[in-house]
């Protein structure tokens, strides 16, 4: 069974640091494809990235990075410089090749203060 | 383009009334998601459609809810009666890509039973 594990349930930190949220996937299948959403105050997910489970090069949007490691079954994301904007509920989401499913994690909670 | 479109946004209920949360997906999407999101759970997928057609309801917690999708551009989940627990926000999502394709979500229902 897939499984997707955000283990920090909660981060604070004050503006301008670095953050990285973490999330461990669990499955048996070869070809899969890993998400993260944003889920700011006004409560909308919003999508932020996709990667496939063959792909495993580092991905980098503007303050915003990506680091898939099969290795260890991770696919961890990193805000440079936070804002206060950044604040969040972050979900991190895994869905299998051939399934219409995605599943969630339980989502990390990211406060920036200012 | 207008993007995934819920109603109400917010319904106060008594025990014991239906309750009728309504959706439009986005326009071409053929794969439609509920899901109810609360602290303690999470975000739950409920049922999804595809094509106007139920492809998994396994994750709807009781018969006192239902779903439908009578056409492409329109959906409803239906509580009945409703009860206290079924307190939550719930968030219609759509997309036209299976599970590898980001799912767009609505601005979600937050449901207060009473």
């Amino acid at each position: 069974a897939q499984k997707v594990t955000q283990a920090q349930t909660e981060i604070s930190v004050v503006e301008k640091e670095d953050v990285t949220l973490d999330c461990v996937y669990e499955t048996r299948d070869t070809t899969y494809y890993l998400f993260w959403y944003k889920q700011p105050p006004s409560g909308e997910l919003v999508f932020l990235i996709r990667r496939n489970s063959f792909d495993e090069q580092n991905e980098i949007s503007g303050r915003y990075s990506w680091n898939f490691q099969k290795s260890t079954s991770s696919f961890n994301f990193t805000i440079t410089a936070s804002q206060v904007v950044d604040s969040a509920v972050y979900f991190c989401a895994l869905s299998e090749a051939g399934d219409d499913k995605i599943i969630f994690g339980k989502g990390t909670r990211l406060h920036i203060l200012p | 383009d207008a993007g995934v479109i819920q109603s109400p946004r917010h319904e106060v209920t008594e025990m014991g009334q239906e309750v009728t949360l309504r959706c439009k997906p986005i326009s071409g999407h053929d794969y439609l998601f509920w899901y109810r999101q609360t602290m303690m759970r999470g975000l739950e997928l409920l049922i999804y459609f595809n094509n106007n057609v139920p492809i998994d309801d396994s994750g709807m917690p009781e018969d006192r809810f239902s779903a439908k999708m009578p056409n492409a551009s329109f959906s409803t989940l239906k509580i009945q009666p409703s009860e206290p627990r079924d307190s939550a926000v719930y968030f219609c999502a759509s997309t036209k890509d299976r599970g590898f394709g980001e799912q767009y979500f609505g601005p979600g229902t937050r449901l207060t039973v009473t």
